[in-house]
C-alpha cells in the first residue's frame, strides 16, 4: 500500500494567518484528496486534488478558503486560508486507484487556531 | 439522504473478550462497504472492503459482515488485544457510474481494550 506523508503533523496558528499542509506519496496515485476531520465527527471530504488542474471542491467549501495543488502524482498541497478558530480540525490526505481499491489515508495535520 | 450511522457510539470490553460493532446505511445505489481502524493520532487504515454480493470477509480477528437488503453490516473482533483499542469507522461507496464512487463516512465507534 501506498505511504503517505503529511507536513506538518500538527500546529498552533494565529487567528487571520494561512497555513499550507504537504502530502507526499511513495509512488505515483490516480486520485488524491483532502479531508477535515472535527472531533465526534465523520470524516468530510474537502475536494479531490486533480493532477494539472482545478481541484473538484465540495458543498461548502470554496477555492478562497482551500487553495489546492497538485503539480504532479505525488504530491499535493492543501493551503488553509485566514485562518479562524472554526477552522481547527484534522486534516487528512488520502489516496487511491478508484473502484473497490481500499483508499490509503495520512496521519494528518493536526491544526489548532487561537 | 445518504446516511451512514454506527452504534454504539463508544464501548469498553476486557482484553480476551469479543465484541461486535454495528453499521446501518442509506446510501443508495451501493457499492461497496470499508471498515476501517484510526488509532489515536493516526489516520484511518483499512480492514475490509465487501461488494453487494459478498456476505463476510476477515482479516485475521476483524470479521465483517453486509446484509445489502437490510443495508446493516457489523465488524465483529475476537479475543481482543489492547492495540484494538481505536475508533472503528464504517464507509459506504456509492456507485456514481464512474470508476471512483462518492464515500460516506460514519462517526464511528471509539473501542477501549481494558487489560
Amino acid at each position: 500500500s501506498a505511504v503517505i506523508s503529511q507536513k506538518p503533523s500538527r500546529d498552533i496558528c494565529q487567528r487571520g494567518t494561512s497555513l499550507t499542509i504537504q502530502c507526499q506519496v511513495d509512488s505515483q496515485v490516480t486520485m488524491m484528496f483532502w479531508y477535515r476531520q472535527q472531533p465526534g465527527q465523520s470524516l468530510t471530504l474537502i475536494a479531490t486534488a486533480n493532477q494539472g488542474s482545478e481541484a473538484t471542491y465540495e458543498s461548502g467549501f470554496v477555492i478562497d478558503k482551500f487553495p489546492i495543488s497538485r503539480p504532479n502524482l505525488t504530491f499535493s498541497t492543501l493551503t488553509v486560508s485566514n485562518m479562524s478558530p472554526e477552522d481547527s480540525s484534522i486534516y487528512l490526505c488520502s489516496v487511491g486507484h478508484g473502484g473497490y481499491q481500499p483508499q490509503h489515508f495520512g496521519d494528518g495535520t493536526r491544526l489548532s487556531i487561537l | 439522504k445518504n446516511q451512514v450511522e454506527q452504534s454504539p457510539q463508544s464501548l469498553i470490553i476486557l482484553e480476551g473478550k469479543n465484541c461486535t460493532l454495528q453499521c446501518n446505511y442509506t446510501v443508495s445505489p451501493f457499492s461497496n462497504l470499508r471498515w476501517y481502524k484510526q488509532d489515536t493520532g493516526r489516520g484511518p487504515v483499512s480492514l475490509t472492503i465487501m461488494t453487494f454480493s459478498e456476505n463476510t470477509k476477515s482479516n485475521g480477528r476483524y470479521t465483517a459482515t453486509l446484509d445489502a437488503d437490510t443495508k446493516q453490516s457489523s465488524l465483529h473482533i475476537t479475543a481482543s488485544q489492547l492495540s484494538d483499542s481505536a475508533s472503528y469507522i464504517c464507509v459506504v461507496s456509492a456507485n456514481r457510474g464512474s470508476t471512483l464512487g462518492r464515500l460516506y463516512f460514519g462517526r464511528g465507534t471509539q473501542l477501549t481494550v481494558w487489560p
